[in-house]
């Protein structure tokens, strides 16, 4: 069965920290891995990854694929409180009608 | 990015009515889902709302408690039936994106309270 484990499942850290959040999955088929944040109700996108050791980036934020290893990571740099939020991570199976396979999530807290 | 507007943004409900939730989207989209989170856990997909046909419900969902329209492109309801308390949950449709297959963008989300 196709699933998405992410860790750690919270995190509290100081503004100014830097954090490195971690996806790992066995998905047959694979085809991509997206990354949201959630602060209130709904997801927003972050990254899509569907190569590897190709680090995407916006602003303090960066992430980076390796289908070796079957994981991902998110690092946010500088971290702010407006970075807390909690940060899903979803995988595609290419043969599974473009459905998202969902982590659980990890929640992050920055403390000024 | 796709624009995907939802309403209500929240409601509180009597145990056994129905509520109606919808979904517009714009044309960047392509397929559409509605996923329902309950507290304190992750994402769980409902069904894939089909454009002029039965929604693809997924296992533990079915059409009578869950009927999902989508009589065109750019829009969806869900109708969540005969509530209890255990329905208490956000729901949240989303759009897959056009021009970026796999990458889905939601709506604010619909947070249901039953009482």
């Amino acid at each position: 069965e196709d699933k998405v484990v992410q860790s750690p499942l919270s995190l509290v850290v100081h503004e100014g920290d830097t954090v490195t959040l971690n996806c790992s999955y066995e998905v047959t088929n694979f085809r991509s891995l997206l990354w949201y944040k959630q602060e209130k109700k709904a997801p927003t996108f972050l990254f899509m990854l569907t190569s590897s050791g190709i680090e995407k980036k916006s602003g303090r934020l960066s992430s980076i694929l390796d289908k070796k290893e079957l994981f991902s990571i998110l690092n946010i740099t500088a971290t702010q409180t407006g970075d807390s939020a909690v940060y899903l991570c979803a995988a595609t199976n290419a043969g599974n009608n473009r459905k998202l396979i969902w982590g659980l999530g990890t929640s992050l807290a920055v403390n000024p | 990015s796709a624009v995907i507007s939802q309403k209500p943004s929240r409601d509180i409900c009597q145990r056994g009515t129905s509520l109606t939730i919808q979904c517009q989207v714009d044309s960047q989209v392509t397929m559409m889902f509605w996923y329902r989170q309950q507290p304190g856990q992750s994402l769980t997909l409902i069904a894939t709302a089909n454009q002029g046909s039965e929604a693809t419900y997924e296992s533990g969902f079915v059409i009578d408690k869950f009927p999902i329209s989508r009589p065109n492109l750019t829009f969806s309801t869900l109708t969540v039936s005969n509530m209890s308390p255990e329905d208490s949950s956000i729901y949240l449709c989303s759009g897959e994106d056009r021009l970026s297959t796999d990458t889905q963008y939601f709506g604010p989300g619909t947070r249901l309270t039953v009482l």
